[in-house]
């Protein structure tokens, strides 16, 4: 049972443009979101945080929506540099601390 | 964010061997976890690593193929025991921050397995 899901496994978006990576979940009980960006042959690195009792937060280029009536968030990028070129990892998080983690969006910033 | 040091960072080892990795912390967490990452597949908790007590492993993972030590608030390991091809994967560890919510990482183990 994936309770956390990224349905598109790849995305491909010129520079200066935005860059929406979308995720769905299924239990209700999550507490908050963040948004991870993993390089190859590196650990995922931390980029922002929504808690589910708000619907928006923004950190410099990256923003992330949550929209808990559809159990759907999502990162937007803007703009899109080719350095944000990394597969990223959507993850639910509640009262344990544990991290469930979906399958990854590999994002492709074309110069 | 913790700076967390992981040993060692890639390894190829035998069938039926084990394997331990470390992880080393800069400073006092009280929350450490091992994550597994299976070739082109997500993160998947293996376990979290109580300081001073057993683990607790997440169903799917025991104690005799993954044995986890904790001995203090800065440093962890994870036995992958008695290996097959299948336990080739990425090894990581993370712990919580100051923000209980967010976990941090290390740069992972990759382990292949022949």
């Amino acid at each position: 049972d994936q309770q956390v899901k990224q349905n598109s496994p790849s995305l491909s978006v010129q520079e200066g443009r935005i860059s929406i990576l979308n995720c769905d979940y299924t239990n209700s009980m999550f507490d908050y979101f963040l948004w991870y960006k993993k390089y190859p042959a590196e650990g995922p690195t931390f980029l922002i945080s929504i808690s589910s009792i708000k619907d928006k937060n923004e950190d410099g280029r990256f923003t992330v929506f949550l929209n808990k009536s559809a159990k759907h968030l999502s990162l937007h990028i803007v703009p899109s540099q080719p350095g944000d070129s990394a597969v990223y990892f959507c993850a639910a998080g509640g009262a344990t601390n544990k991290l469930i983690f979906g399958t990854g969006t590999l994002l492709a910033v074309q110069p | 964010s913790a700076v967390i040091s992981q040993k060692p960072s890639r390894d190829i080892c035998q069938r039926g061997t084990s394997l331990t990795i470390q992880c080393q912390v800069d400073s006092q967490v009280t929350m450490m976890f091992w994550y597994r990452q299976q070739p082109g597949q997500s993160l998947t908790l293996i376990a979290t690593a109580n300081q001073g007590s057993e683990a607790t492993y997440e169903s799917g993972f025991v104690i005799d193929k993954f044995p986890i030590s904790r001995p203090n608030l800065t440093f962890s390991t994870l036995t992958v025991s008695n290996m097959s091809p299948e336990d080739s994967s990425i090894y990581l560890c993370s712990v919580v921050g100051g923000n209980r919510n967010i976990q941090y990482f290390g740069a992972g183990t990759r382990l292949s397995v022949l």
